[in-house]
C-alpha cells in the first residue's frame, strides 16, 4: 500500500517570499491534517480536513498560511510571505479511525 | 497546564534494561490515546494505540490511568534500535482534536 506522498522534500527560501507544498494522502483516508514541527518539539497541528471541509483550523496562522484539499483527496498548504520563524518541517498525515499516517516531510528553511 | 505534557528526557538507558515514561493530559473527556515512535529527522510512526485495559506488543507495553490522566509506554529488554523520540498523542474528546505531546528522548547504551 502506497504511504503518504509530500513534495517537495526540501525548500529553501528567503524570508517575504512565497512557497508551497504538496501532499497525497493514502487512497481512501478521509481525514487530512497538516502538522508544523520545529526542531526539539513534537508536531504542531495547523489545519485538519474531513474530506473537502476544515475540521480545525484554530493553529493555522491565517494571516499568511492557506491550505486546501481539491476534491478531497490532494491538499497543498502555502505560506505567503515567509518569516524567519517558519523554519520548520512540515508534516502530512491522514488518518483511518484516528491512526495517522505520516509523509515523509518537507523541510523548509527561511533565510 | 498544557494539554498533554512528557518529560523530555533525554532517558540514558544501557541495553537490555526496562524504561518507562508518562504522558499526562489536561482533558477529562479525552477519549483516545496513542505512542508514535520519531526517529532523528524522519516523521513520526505508529507505534501502538493504548486501550483501557491495557495492551502489549512484544516488549513494549501501554498503560492507561483515567483517574490520575495520564498514559505510560514501558519497555522491556530495551535494544540499540529503541533510541528514539516517543511522541504521546491524545484525542481531545468530543471535537476528535489531536494534540501531541513535545516527545520523550530515548537514547540506549550499548
Amino acid at each position: 500500500e502506497a504511504g503518504v506522498a509530500q513534495s517537495p522534500r526540501y525548500k529553501i527560501i528567503e524570508k517575504r517570499q512565497s512557497v508551497a507544498f504538496w501532499c497525497n494522502p493514502i487512497s481512501g483516508h478521509a481525514t487530512l491534517y497538516w502538522y508544523q514541527q520545529i526542531l526539539g518539539q513534537g508536531p504542531k497541528l495547523l489545519i485538519q480536513f474531513q474530506n473537502n471541509g476544515v475540521v480545525d483550523d484554530s493553529q493555522l496562522p491565517k494571516d499568511r498560511f492557506s491550505a486546501e484539499r481539491l476534491k478531497g483527496v490532494d491538499s497543498t498548504l502555502k505560506i505567503q510571505p515567509a518569516k524567519l520563524e517558519d523554519s520548520a518541517v512540515y508534516l502530512c498525515a491522514s488518518s483511518l479511525a484516528l491512526r495517522q499516517f505520516f509523509g515523509p516531510g518537507t523541510r523548509l528553511t527561511v533565510l | 497546564r498544557k494539554e498533554v505534557e512528557q518529560d523530555p528526557g533525554p532517558f540514558n538507558v544501557p541495553e537490555g534494561a526496562t524504561v518507562a515514561f508518562n504522558c499526562t493530559y489536561s482533558n477529562s473527556a479525552s477519549q483516545s490515546f496513542f505512542w508514535y515512535r520519531q526517529d532523528c529527522r524522519k516523521e513520526p510512526k505508529l507505534l501502538m494505540s493504548v486501550y483501557s485495559s491495557g495492551n502489549e506488543d512484544g516488549r513494549f507495553t501501554a498503560q492507561l490511568n483515567r483517574a490520575s490522566q495520564y498514559i505510560s509506554l514501558l519497555i522491556r529488554d530495551s535494544k540499540l534500535s529503541d533510541s528514539a523520540t516517543y511522541l504521546c498523542v491524545v484525542n481531545r474528546g468530543r471535537d476528535d482534536k489531536i494534540i501531541f505531546g513535545k516527545g520523550t528522548r530515548l537514547h540506549i547504551l550499548p
